[in-house]
């Protein structure tokens, strides 16, 4: 089965400043998806951004965007501009087309935003 | 727009008893459903996943089953209850067709075996 490392069990970062949140995976698959989700306080989980591994360009989703180096299999999340709002876990997940429906998930980041 | 349920919020039930978790989803047909684990302080662990009525596939071994018995409609279940069963419980839908994979997952249920 695949792997999903996130080894940044907390994070901190500066309101309106920028945090980096790092994931790495595990797979012989060329193609692929990978995901971050957010899990505020509310325990709600939110998709954040995600990305198709056939894609060079890097996803962006307003603040959020990712560096995907799939050579490295590395897939990171950039906030730019934090904001409060942002306090949450974070997910980092993959998905395969070709191993039925499973996502994979890491054991998360805990983002604490200080204003 | 789709939108997924779940049922109770927070559940709180005592070692042996019987445990039913419900999920539902609404605005698609024949998403292909999931239940998650969460331990505290802990990623996700996928316990179940249903392509369909009646089709269910488990990822690990335990005191859980699960059940379809509606296309949108996703059941959680234990006959007796164990302590290691506490947990925030997730459910969680895809679209079953065409390249939309993304999972988008219910408000969870917060389950305390004492």
């Amino acid at each position: 089965a695949q792997t999903v490392t996130q080894s940044q069990p907390e994070m901190s970062v500066q309101e309106a400043e920028t945090v980096t949140l790092s994931c790495t995976y595990d797979t012989s698959e060329s193609d692929y998806y990978l995901f971050w989700y957010k899990q505020p306080p509310s325990r709600q989980m939110i998709l954040v951004i995600r990305q198709e591994a056939y894609k060079q360009q890097n996803a962006t989703e307003n603040r959020f965007s990712v560096n995907f180096q799939k050579a490295a299999k590395s897939f990171s999340l950039k906030i730019s501009d934090s904001q409060l709002g942002d306090a949450a876990m974070y997910f980092c997940a993959y998905r395969s087309p070709n191993t039925g429906n499973q996502f994979y998930f890491g054991t998360g980041t805990s983002l604490t935003v200080i204003p | 727009s789709q939108t997924i349920h779940q049922w109770p919020a927070t559940l709180v039930q005592p070692v042996g008893s019987p445990l039913s978790l419900e999920c539902t989803v609404e605005g698609t047909s024949n998403p292909n459903l999931y239940w998650y684990r969460q331990a505290a302080g802990r990623g996700l662990q996928l316990l179940f996943y249903s392509v369909g009525i009646g089709q269910i596939s488990s990822e690990v071994p335990q005191n859980l089953s699960a059940s379809r018995p509606q296309d949108r409609q996703f059941i959680l279940s234990s006959k007796k209850l164990l302590l290691s069963d506490s947990g925030f419980y997730l459910c969680a839908w895809r679209r079953g067709q065409g390249d939309t994979d993304t999972q988008y997952f219910g408000p969870g249920t917060r389950l305390t075996v004492l």
